[in-house]
């Protein structure tokens, strides 16, 4: 039972360049989420998804974009990478609401 | 506004010394809370949630919370903590209707000898 699956789990870009992390849950998860996480800042909510096919918009949506094609998979997309988003990503599912989140190992992106 | 507060933001405790984490929301309707704990460089794992039902509530690597209404806390403890107790600990809050959850700004434990 692998729960919640990150990749990569360590990036670094170049100004400018794009990337897509991935997200993939196996436990028929509704909900997923793209979280942030920057020192001092605790967690903050980029963009999240209720269903298949379904996207909105969290706390810090700009200069990313998703897509959940599949229930299984949430992408996050960076098209034109900033240093500014330098951080560390989480990924989250969780079964509806009332229930908890289960969260991935994140992802560590350095932008210079 | 709905919101959540971890007024402690460092915490130190000697290694088995009784430890105490503070959680308090600010939410119109009833809420369902929880807390995570994230060891460095490490997701965030779900040590206990209140939905409802008992206040009192057991966790995963003996800790325990309580729900206070009357407080709007849901504190978090632990009678003696062991070094590994060392990490990043996060109340969260959610209420039906609401897609996500709130999170704290987390509370960093320190575990001296």
């Amino acid at each position: 039972n692998a729960g919640v699956t990150q990749t990569p789990k360590f990036r670094v870009l170049k100004t400018g360049q794009s990337m897509t992390l991935l997200c993939a849950q196996d436990m028929n998860h509704e909900y997923m989420y793209w979280y942030r996480q920057d020192p001092g800042m605790g967690l903050r909510l980029i963009h999240y998804s209720v269903g298949e096919g379904t996207t909105a918009k969290g706390e810090v949506p700009d200069g990313y974009n998703v897509s959940r094609l599949k229930k299984q998979n949430f992408l996050l997309g960076l098209e034109s990478a900033a240093p500014s988003q330098t951080s560390v990503y989480f990924c989250a599912s969780r079964e509806g609401q009332g229930y908890g989140y289960t969260f991935g190992s994140g992802t560590r992106l350095t932008v210079v | 506004a709905q919101s959540v507060t971890q007024p402690d933001i460092h915490i130190t405790v000697s290694e088995g010394a009784s430890l105490e984490l503070r959680c308090n929301y600010s939410y119109g309707a009833t809420p369902y809370l929880f807390w995570y704990v994230q060891s460095p460089g490490q997701g965030l794992q779900l040590l206990l949630k209140y939905f409802s039902g008992d206040t009192l509530v057991q966790g995963i690597k003996g800790f325990e919370a309580e729900f206070k209404r009357s407080q709007s806390s849901f504190n978090l403890r632990k009678p003696s903590v062991h070094w590994s107790d060392a990490a990043e600990y996060f109340c969260a809050v959610g209420v039906l209707n609401d897609y996500k959850l709130s999170f704290g700004a987390g509370t960093t434990v320190t575990v001296r000898a």
